[in-house]
């Protein structure tokens, strides 16, 4: 079992959706985060977490350390968000980084 | 511009023929890592350095070496690459670990033939 589990994997969506994607994780943890990678394959960090919830234009990332799960909100959903989100964790005690597999989110308009 | 650059971006080379990969930012980050990244397993980390002279293994460290000699390069060396070693690779560089926004390069193409 892997030790951060994203879903779901696929999600595909009318332009103006609410998205939700989550990120389950089975250890302890210092922070997370979430990355958006383009098409083109090009990775940029969106949120560094530790607690609590984070606000940037329409996302909004919140966590919850008791229940070790996070969540992505999209508000408004445009075509541009299509892109391969993954959540990422920092285990207690590490400096190493250990990634979900992505969940794809195509936005139609 | 803040940026962490790679080189090469695309590379195709032959079994056991050694390889080096650059990595360098601009950005005076202590933290640098490299991920590689294969369909159905998600990004992996291979190696991170916590700053100069500092390296430690991630998930995925066999057949693969690093340095960090100074602040703004670390790059990856593949003595004597193999098939299943075929992959995108990221560079990646933070303020810290667990402390701020990772940086990444735009990823390095390799195919082992």
């Amino acid at each position: 079992k892997n030790e951060v589990e994203q879903s779901p994997q696929n999600l595909t969506a009318q332009e103006g959706e609410f998205i939700t994607i989550n990120c389950s994780y089975s250890v302890g943890i210092s922070a997370l985060h979430w990355l958006q990678q383009h098409p083109g394959g090009g990775i940029v960090s969106l949120f560094m977490l530790s607690s609590g919830k984070k606000k940037h234009g329409r996302l909004i990332a919140t966590i919850n350390i008791q229940e070790k799960h996070s969540s992505l909100h999209i508000t408004a959903s445009h075509p541009r968000d299509s892109a391969v989100y993954i959540c990422a964790v920092i285990p207690y005690n590490t400096d190493k980084l250990i990634f979900g597999t992505g969940t794809r989110l195509q936005v139609f308009p | 511009e803040a940026q962490v650059t790679q080189n090469p971006r695309y590379l195709i080379t032959v079994t056991g023929k050694k390889l080096t990969v650059t990595c360098s930012q601009n950005m005076n980050h202590e933290y640098m890592s490299w991920y590689r990244q294969d369909p159905g397993l998600g990004l992996r980390q291979i190696y991170y350095s916590m700053n100069v002279e500092v390296t430690d293994k991630g998930d995925v460290p066999e057949g693969y070496k690093v340095s960090r000699k100074e602040k703004r390069n670390f790059p990856l060396i593949l003595e004597s690459p193999s098939p299943n070693q075929t992959s995108l690779y990221f560079c990646a560089s933070g303020p810290g670990q667990g402390l701020g926004t990772q940086y990444f390069g735009p990823g390095t193409r390799l195919t082992v033939l």
